[in-house]
């Protein structure tokens, strides 16, 4: 699986819009951007997945630059609630690829 | 719909013990996962189990052991409990191992202290 990188810290105040930044310039062709978040304490929680196309749920957004080296995770309107370490993973699909390798993340801290 | 469940949720054990974690997965999920998680990290894969058969292993000793069950809820045991294994241990479920990028959820975990 291709290896991602994550600034460790953001801060966004509330009420503002969530911009999350991952860079995975090895990924390969075969392989989605997920996006997962863990709120202290408690078990990741999944908010998005895609493969080059841009892709919008009721959580969030992922944007997913053309040649796919990188993608940016958007928040719309963060609340305090949204405070927590987000992971970007890359994997591959099919057959034994169905572990998650998790990175340190970026620790969003969304302010008052 | 439940989702995926743990038991327990806490749990003290003393050096050279053994511990058994339980997961029911969300329902309609036949595969599951666990992962340690150290404190200020990511959460590290362990193994995953379908079918009842351990599919694929991370970099764990053979000390950390697991069962899948014919309704796909799943234990990990953890022989002669070192220190070093005080972590978050989290179990994750999803669809389906032949395929797809189908995501996982995790449960809350089970919080293990050994002393």
């Amino acid at each position: 699986d291709a290896k991602t990188t994550q600034p460790p810290s953001m801060d966004c105040a509330e009420g503002r819009a969530a911009n999350l930044p991952c860079n995975h310039s090895t990924i390969s062709g075969n392989e989605y951007v997920y996006w997962y978040r863990q709120i202290h304490s408690q078990g990741p929680q999944y908010i998005i997945h895609g493969l080059k196309n841009n892709e919008t749920n009721e959580m969030a957004s992922l944007i997913i630059t053309e040649d796919r080296k990188s993608s940016t995770l958007i928040l719309p309107h963060a609340t305090l609630r949204d405070t927590a370490v987000y992971y970007c993973i890359v994997r591959a699909y099919g057959g034994a690829t169905n572990k998650l390798i998790f990175g340190t993340g970026t620790l969003l801290a969304v302010q008052p | 719909d439940a989702g995926v469940t743990q038991s327990p949720t806490h749990l003290i054990k003393t050096r050279g013990q053994q511990v058994t974690l339980r997961c029911s997965p969300k329902s309609g999920h036949d595969t599951v996962s666990w992962y340690q998680q150290a404190l200020g990290q990511g959460p590290q894969f362990i193994f995953q189990y379908y079918e009842e058969e351990e599919r694929q292993r991370g970099n764990f000793p053979d000390r950390f052991s697991g069962h899948q069950f014919p309704n796909y809820s799943s234990e990990l045991n953890v022989n002669a409990l070192l220190l070093g294994d005080s972590a978050l241990y989290l179990c994750a479920s999803s669809l389906g191992f032949s395929g797809g990028p189908y995501e996982q959820y995790f449960g809350p975990g089970t919080r293990l202290t050994v002393t």
